[in-house]
């Protein structure tokens, strides 16, 4: 069965600080994957996707960037938060980027002070 | 843009009762969308409810079923008889087929009152 992991769960940032949250999955390989954004009463948002290593597509501009080191790991970054970059960070994973079912991580909530 | 719009929440409603979430969806860059009910219950991650990827389909999960209307661009979540492990936040979404890219409503906090 595949899992997937994001850490940390949650974290408090000064703003103009840097920030990195980090997603894994197991148990499927080459994996298409996407990082996702909810502000507070907001919508959830689709940020970046990645259909392999090294490769990251962007999706919506908000001052973060993101990185796939390995297979099973997607990293969002960014050197200098924004008080805007508060909300719930969501990794999710598919097979395949056609019709197939996105399955999601935990998340991760950021707030920035 | 591609946008989806569902019910406002909060819906309270009484265990045993039905159900209509409401989605409309647009779809401008998208020919083919497919559509998604996903779920997120109390202290949980979002999960899929249902999916539907073809016109004029039913999907159904969990006594809970959604109709693909491309005439009408909507996809309703209904059920008939409610439970109180029913009370969750339901998210509609649009899929596009090519990128992959899901576009979410607002999401509707349901609660079933015992």
């Amino acid at each position: 069965a595949q899992t997937i992991h994001q850490w940390p769960v949650a974290e408090i940032k000064a703003v103009g600080s840097p920030l990195s949250l980090g997603c894994t999955i197991k148990g499927k390989s080459s994996p298409n994957l996407y990082w996702y954004w909810q502000a507070t009463g907001g919508t959830l948002q689709q940020l970046f996707y990645s259909i392999t290593v090294g490769q990251v597509e962007s999706v919506v501009q908000l001052n973060l960037s993101a990185s796939r080191p390995k297979d099973d790991q997607f990293i969002l970054s960014t050197e200098k938060l924004l008080l805007s970059h508060s909300g719930f960070y969501l990794c999710a994973w598919s097979r395949d980027r056609g019709q197939d079912t996105q399955y999601f991580g935990p998340g991760t909530r950021l707030l920035v002070l | 843009g591609d946008s989806v719009t569902q019910t406002e929440g909060p819906v309270t409603v009484s265990e045993s009762e039905s159900l209509i979430i409401n989605c409309t969806y647009s779809a401008t860059s998208i020919a083919y969308p497919n559509l998604f009910w996903y779920v997120r219950y109390p202290g949980e991650g979002l999960q899929l409810l249902l999916k539907v990827i073809t016109a004029g389909q039913k999907g159904s999960s969990r006594g809970f079923e959604a109709t693909y209307n491309k005439e009408t661009t909507s996809f309703h979540l209904q059920k008939a008889s409610v439970q109180e492990s029913d009370s969750a936040v339901y998210y509609c979404a649009l899929g596009a087929t090519n990128t992959g890219k899901l576009t979410f409503g607002d999401g509707t906090v349901l609660t079933v009152k015992p």
